[in-house]
């Protein structure tokens, strides 16, 4: 398996776009997570799925940041409008349910609003 | 829920030294542990993990401990080797699969 991949490795766009970051987890994999890495806040767990369902969307900051799984193999974050604050880096991550719950980890989307 | 401290958030040791992070956790029903290692530009990998019944476990140099009464747990690194820089990030699951991470520890090992 390729592990968890993540499009676009870097996007930038202007304040005020629309912004979709896509994931794709390890076959097999029932859990999918995304986080936001930046540097005053760390690693913030924005929002996981299981079974494609969302489970606990607590972290996600505010209305302008929706996520989706439309199937197993496929989720997407969409952040509309983007502001420069949500300049981060974003991990999406898969987990197999059970007693082995390692979180693996995509390459991450390096995101810059301007 | 869960909200998971770590210090230090950066150390600086020699190589050959040892290292150790420390975390706390607020959820009492938290029972696995992750310790995560990301360096420069790369994913956060898992390195070790300790689950709630047991209170100390090794791999090689490094180490984790868990005092489920006092409700923290550590990392040890022996004999610190320059590769072993890198950001770590402490980790606690309450078991419904919702990992709350530490805000990481940047950890220089100069040669």
């Amino acid at each position: 398996d390729a592990g968890v991949i993540q499009s676009p490795r870097h996007e930038v766009t202007e304040m005020g776009q629309e912004v979709t970051l896509r994931c794709k987890p390890i076959s097999g994999h029932d859990y999918l997570f995304w986080y936001r890495q930046t540097m005053m806040r760390g690693l913030e767990l924005l929002i996981y799925f299981n079974n494609n369902v969302p489970i606990d969307d607590s972290g996600m900051p505010e209305d302008r940041f929706s996520a989706k799984m439309p199937n197993a193999s496929f989720s997407t974050l969409k952040i509309q409008p983007s502001e420069p604050r949500d300049s981060a880096v974003y991990f999406c991550a898969s987990t197999k349910g059970g007693l082995n719950t390692e979180a693996f980890f995509g390459q991450g989307t390096r995101l810059t609003v301007v | 829920g869960e909200n998971v401290e770590q210090h230090p958030s950066t150390l600086s040791v020699q190589e050959g030294d040892s290292a150790v992070i420390k975390c706390t956790y607020s959820d009492s029903a938290s029972n696995y542990f992750p310790w995560y290692k990301q360096e420069l530009g790369k994913r956060p990998q898992l390195i070790i993990d300790i689950r709630s019944n047991v209170g100390e476990k090794k791999d090689q140099r490094i180490a984790v401990t868990l005092n489920k009464t006092a409700k923290h747990f550590s990392l040890h690194i022996t004999e610190t080797q320059p590769e072993d820089s890198a950001v770590y990030f402490c980790a606690a699951n309450t078991g419904g699969f919702k990992t709350i991470f530490g805000a990481g520890t940047r950890l220089f090992v100069k040669a």
